[in-house]
């Protein structure tokens, strides 16, 4: 049972759409982590959010962490080819220094 | 700017051999996590490191796995008697000395571990 559960598992676009990635859980995490991956790479972070009702912006990309600090989203706005690949969600609890990862969204936008 | 190195990239082992998975953190970085990422599955924590010590192992495999990190040198990752089912990426990722404020995690591009 994944702790942290992300929806939805794959996603397929056209250029210039947008589209919503989700990341929920039933436990409190202390901060929660965005990270892409591409195929043979390791995961490359895009955004740390730490504080419950936080929204952080990356151009296009727009991350929001819940209130309560159980879920995530992020939002793609006009989204283009590069944007393709592999998004992770990965919280750390207040107790311990190891991420629990969800099971990704699998993007993929066609020109 | 060397972020996390990772080697080898890939290692082909024969069931009964042994393993061993290299990484360097980031310059500065004190923290050191193994993860490993079984075929179409997620990235699971395998063990927390700080030099010298263990810090946390509750997700390395109870027999034939281990890890350190020595006071010189990469961490290293250890798989004695490999088995097919150790086939998998498995990723290292750093962080500097978590305090006060969270410290990101991150990672290198891992070792592709095939076992025949």
């Amino acid at each position: 049972t994944q702790l942290l559960e992300q929806s939805p598992q794959f996603l397929s676009i056209q250029e210039g759409e947008n589209l919503t990635v989700y990341c929920n859980s039933s436990s409190v995490f202390s901060s929660l982590q965005w990270y892409r991956q591409e195929p043979g790479e390791g995961p490359v972070l895009l955004v740390t959010v730490v504080t419950g009702g936080e929204v952080k912006k990356l151009k296009r990309l727009t991350f929001q962490f819940g209130d309560a600090r159980k879920d995530s989203s992020l939002h793609i706005t006009a989204a283009q080819p590069g944007d393709t690949g592999l998004y992770l969600c990965a919280g750390l609890k207040a107790a311990g220094n190891k991420l629990t990862f969800g099971g990704g969204t699998r993007v993929l936008v066609k020109p | 700017n060397a972020g996390v190195m990772q080697n080898p990239r890939h290692l082909v082992r024969r069931r009964g051999q042994e393993a061993r998975l290299r990484c360097s953190p980031m310059k500065g970085h004190s923290h050191v996590y193994w993860y490993r990422q079984l075929p179409e599955e997620g990235l699971k924590f395998m063990v927390y490191l700080q030099k010298e010590n263990i810090i946390d192992e509750s997700g390395m495999p109870k027999e034939r796995f281990s890890a350190e990190f020595p006071k010189e040198g990469p961490s290293i990752l250890r798989i004695q008697q490999v088995v097919r089912g150790d086939s998998a990426a498995y990723f290292c990722a750093s962080s500097p000395r978590q305090g006060a404020v969270v410290q990101p995690q991150h990672f290198g591009d891992g070792t592709r571990l095939s076992i025949l």
